[in-house]
């Protein structure tokens, strides 16, 4: 079946240092969700991609569509002490009627004040 | 605040114990979605309602049952309950059914710890 693969598994950096994850599938997705997860809470939608080669902003966070649409990349610039969490890409399954969502594994974020 | 209720926040039974968990969605969205989340572990996707039928299923226990009611709340029942089933336990909705956008909005959860 379809998966996600998100690299890295986990990130320790310092704040104000830019960061990247992305996420790759063997299969092609037609819609790339990046979520974000805080400690003790539930994900919440960062940024949603549409179109291949699409690359959509907010904020200090930027995220691409691969052109392949077997992958997709999340940046943040900058980064400060409440980016910490766990950050999530997802996509829909289109393969047959029961239409899931898609989630990787996740990257887990700690930034070091 | 997303919108999506749920109840109790925290719970902490026995081992062979039956607990109900409660969402109710954001007002006006129709589809209800309940996630497994172990810890370390990434979203294990267990079950999807729409309008109050059943649109899909994930890899949801024998153990484990649900419902969504005319009023767009929905349960998620736990039976039989076993260690392995202390985890964190969401609820999301999304206005459309088909999880064509993926856009969802989870509640806070609600920590089941089994002892």
């Amino acid at each position: 079946g379809q998966q996600l693969n998100q690299s890295p598994q986990s990130m320790f950096i310092q704040e104000g240092e830019d960061v990247s994850m992305n996420c790759t599938s063997s299969s092609i997705f037609n819609t790339w969700l990046w979520y974000k997860q805080d400690p003790g809470e539930g994900p919440v939608l960062l940024i949603a991609l549409y179109k291949a080669g699409e690359l959509t902003s907010n904020g200090r966070l930027t995220a691409q569509f691969g052109i392949t649409r077997k992958d997709s990349f999340l940046n943040i610039s900058a980064s400060i002490p409440s980016d910490v969490g766990i950050y999530f890409c997802a996509g829909p399954n289109h393969a047959g009627n029961n239409r899931k969502l898609i989630w990787g594994l996740g990257t887990s974020l700690a930034v070091n004040p | 605040d997303s919108g999506v209720t749920q109840t109790p926040k925290h719970l902490i039974t026995a081992t062979g114990q039956r607990v109900t968990l409660r969402c109710s969605p954001r007002s006006g969205d129709l589809s209800v979605y309940w996630y497994q989340q172990s810890l370390d572990q990434g979203l294990q996707f267990l079950i999807q309602y729409y309008n109050g039928e059943e649109r899909a299923k994930g890899n949801i226990l024998e153990r484990f049952s649900a419902q969504q009611f005319p009023d767009l709340h929905s349960e998620l029942n736990l039976s039989s309950l076993e260690l392995g089933d202390s985890a964190l336990y969401f609820c999301a909705s999304s206005v459309g059914g088909g999880q064509n956008t993926g856009e969802l909005f989870f509640g806070e959860g609600s920590r089941l710890t089994v002892l």
